[in-house]
């Protein structure tokens, strides 16, 4: 079947500091890879995506790689922001993007 | 250019009763789809429509259902409420035919069934 299994959180990190946060998938077909954001009181928000193995999704200084060979995505930033406290869903599609699968969340919290 | 809207933003059911959702999609968007998130969990998909018929649909029971308009807004339907369908019902839209894989969501409607 089709899965997403992200890294428990919540995350705590100083500013400035280096995110990981891991996800991994289980998937029939080829699927496409998906991280969104959740800003407290919003709905979800595409922050990058890959449609293929070895590309690499970028936005706002995020990036994930697809991982064929390890079944992973996982996001990394270099340095975050108090603003970018917020909950990251790692998700999965698969056949026309009709249907999407969603991890169960990483909470990220930063503090100045 | 809108993007995905819903209604109501918040609403408080008793169990048993019934209650609709409302969803308009990103301009130019013509399929939408729906999703229960509940607390602390990563949203779960229930359905989808197109054409004004459901396309797709994931494990939920008959009591959710829904529909879809030809001004391709959309409703989601739940009846004999129960306290465990107290969730973030979130829509989403796309546009298949323009190739674009991406989905967009809408702010979503706190359901609490009391």
């Amino acid at each position: 079947g089709n899965s997403v299994t992200q890294m428990e959180g919540p995350v705590t990190l100083s500013e400035e500091a280096f995110l990981t946060i891991n996800c991994t998938y289980t998937a029939t077909g080829y699927p496409s890879l998906f991280w969104y954001v959740q800003y407290p009181g919003e709905g979800l928000q595409l922050l990058l995506k890959a449609t293929k193995a070895d590309d690499k999704g970028s936005n706002k200084g995020f990036e994930a790689t697809y991982r064929k060979e390890t079944t992973s995505f996982h996001l990394e930033k270099g340095s975050v922001q108090v603003s970018d406290s917020a909950v990251y869903f790692c998700a999965l599609s698969v056949y026309n993007f009709n249907k999407f699968y969603f991890g169960s969340g990483t909470k990220l919290n930063v503090k100045p | 250019d809108a993007g995905v809207t819903q209604s109501p933003t918040h609403l408080i059911k008793t169990r048993g009763q019934q209650v609709t959702l409302r969803c308009s999609p990103k301009s130019g968007h013509d399929t939408v789809s729906w999703y229960q998130q509940a607390l602390g969990q990563g949203p779960q998909f229930i359905f989808q429509y197109y054409e004004e018929e459901e396309r797709q649909r994931g494990n939920f029971p008959d009591r959710f259902s829904g529909h879809q308009f030809p001004n391709y807004s959309s409703e989601l339907n739940v009846n004999a409420l129960l306290l465990g369908d107290s969730a973030l019902y979130l829509c989403a839209s796309r546009f298949p035919e323009s190739g674009e894989d991406t989905q967009y969501f809408g702010p979503g409607t706190r359901l609490t069934v009391l």
